[in-house]
């Protein structure tokens, strides 16, 4: 079993919906969770990260945690063609971060 | 602000041959890591290092891949001989430490590797 699993996708949804990414991990003894954001050649970004359970926004993103279920998951309303990418969940535990395989998803105009 | 720097972007070498990838952290950033990326695999930490010490290389495929960090400023990872298998995206990334269980890792723009 992977550490950490992500629905390898693609996920495809219209211009102005809502993406939803789904992660879980296998170590309960994680810290935080971090959503990363990479575009095709370019190296990961960070989007949010979260440590509590319940959910967290950050304008069109929203990451929400249930370390019972050990599962994470990213909202990302009113999609946008830029939000076009593989989108990485990554584990933190004793600082080391594991990261998922990734969602690729593609907003279509 | 300068990010995290890399060098050189792209690498093409022939299977046997040494390769060295370099890293500048951000200023001040007192955590580095190395990681590798393939399709096969994702994104896999390598190593990393702590105020210029290794902390932890248990992701060290082996012996032929060596890191250091002689200074706060930059870090090497090299491989020796290098194989066809190698051939990957590799990334460096730097963080501040903080919080700890928050703390962000910024990304280089990675070396792409190729070996024939």
């Amino acid at each position: 079993q992977k550490e950490v699993e992500q629905n390898s996708g693609p996920l495809s949804v219209p211009e102005g919906a809502i993406a939803s990414l789904n992660c879980t991990y296998s170590d309960r003894g994680s810290q935080s969770f971090f959503w990363y954001r990479q575009y095709s050649g370019k190296s990961p970004e960070l989007i949010m990260f979260i440590y509590s359970n319940g959910d967290k926004e950050d304008g069109r993103f929203t990451a929400q945690l249930n370390k019972a279920s050990q599962y994470v998951s990213l909202l990302i309303r009113d999609s946008q063609p830029s939000d076009s990418a593989t989108y990485l969940c990554a584990v933190n535990h004793d600082y080391k971060l594991s990261f998922g395989a990734g969602t690729t998803v593609t907003v279509r105009a | 602000d300068a990010g995290v720097i890399q060098s050189p972007r792209h690498e093409v070498t022939e299977m046997g041959q040494e390769v060295t990838l370099r890293c500048k952290p951000i200023s001040g950033h007192d955590y580095l890591f190395w990681y590798r990326q393939t399709m096969m695999r994702g994104l896999e930490l390598l190593i990393y290092f702590n105020n210029n010490v290794p902390i932890d290389d248990s992701g060290m495929p082996e012996d032929r891949f060596s890191a250091k960090m002689p200074n706060a400023s930059f870090s090497t990872l090299k491989i020796q001989p290098s194989e066809p298998r190698d051939s990957a995206v590799y990334f460096c990334a730097s963080s501040l430490r903080g919080q700890k269980i928050t703390d962000t890792q910024y990304f280089g723009p990675g070396t792409r590797l190729t070996v024939l």
